[in-house]
């Protein structure tokens, strides 16, 4: 079974453009949440969506988005980069029950220059 | 508000030392905890989950519902266990689906 992809792995961009990341979670998997990942910060929760519906949220500015396909792909935007959103964007898919586990991808290393 | 403190950012033992990791978290229900770890150049995995009450690598935590703690413990470090550890809590969140929030975690370094 392939285990979450995610795409680009690493990209740069300068302030004020706009990114857009892509997860494919592991087949089967309708749950995609997406965290960010920084060394001062630690994992913080961006927003996860099942059956292309957002079911929760954590404390990003609306420049943060994201949506889910009926495939069960997920893709997120971020928009007018600042130099703070420099991170790694992790995307972690779910089966089925509640408090399941959670499976990671590699991540997305974004680099604000 | 649900959160997840791990007090030390770094930890550093000796091989064959006991090694504690430390986990507190605020949460007013029945909180559901679990272990992730992420070692050098792989992907962040579940390591343990409280409801489970199993030992994996050695390594067990034990939920303290009174001290709001789930520390992570093994006897007997190893080299191997080199890592960063990140302790998380799952609960119900108001749109009634489950929200998992993790600690700042832990980067355990275990020296030879």
């Amino acid at each position: 079974k392939a285990g979450v992809t995610q795409t680009p792995r690493y990209l740069i961009k300068t302030r004020g453009q706009q990114v857009t990341l892509s997860c494919s979670p592991i087949s089967g998997h309708r749950s995609v949440s997406w965290y960010q990942q920084t060394p001062g910060q630690g994992l913080q929760f961006l927003f996860e969506y099942f059956s292309e519906t957002q079911r929760n949220k954590g404390n990003f500015p609306g420049r943060f988005s994201g949506r889910q396909f009926s495939n069960s792909r997920s893709e997120m935007n971020v928009s007018t980069l600042e130099l703070g959103d420099s991170a790694l964007y992790l995307c972690a898919s779910q089966g089925g029950g509640a408090g399941g586990e959670l499976f990671f991808g590699e991540g997305s290393r974004l680099t604000v220059l | 508000a649900q959160r997840v403190t791990q007090p030390e950012k770094l930890l550093s033992v000796f091989k064959g030392a006991p090694v504690e990791l430390k986990c507190n978290y605020s949460y007013s229900g029945s909180p559901e905890l679990f272990w992730y770890v992420q070692y050098s150049r792989q992907r962040l995995q579940l390591l343990l989950r409280h409801i489970s009450r199993e030992s994996i690598k050695g390594f067990t935590a034990d939920l303290n519902k009174g001290e709001t703690s789930f520390h992570l413990k093994k006897p007997f470090a190893q080299e191997e266990d080199s890592a960063m550890y990140y302790c998380a809590l799952s609960f119900d969140s108001i749109q009634g689906a489950q929200k998992l929030v993790f600690g700042q975690g832990t980067r355990l370094t275990i020296n030879p």
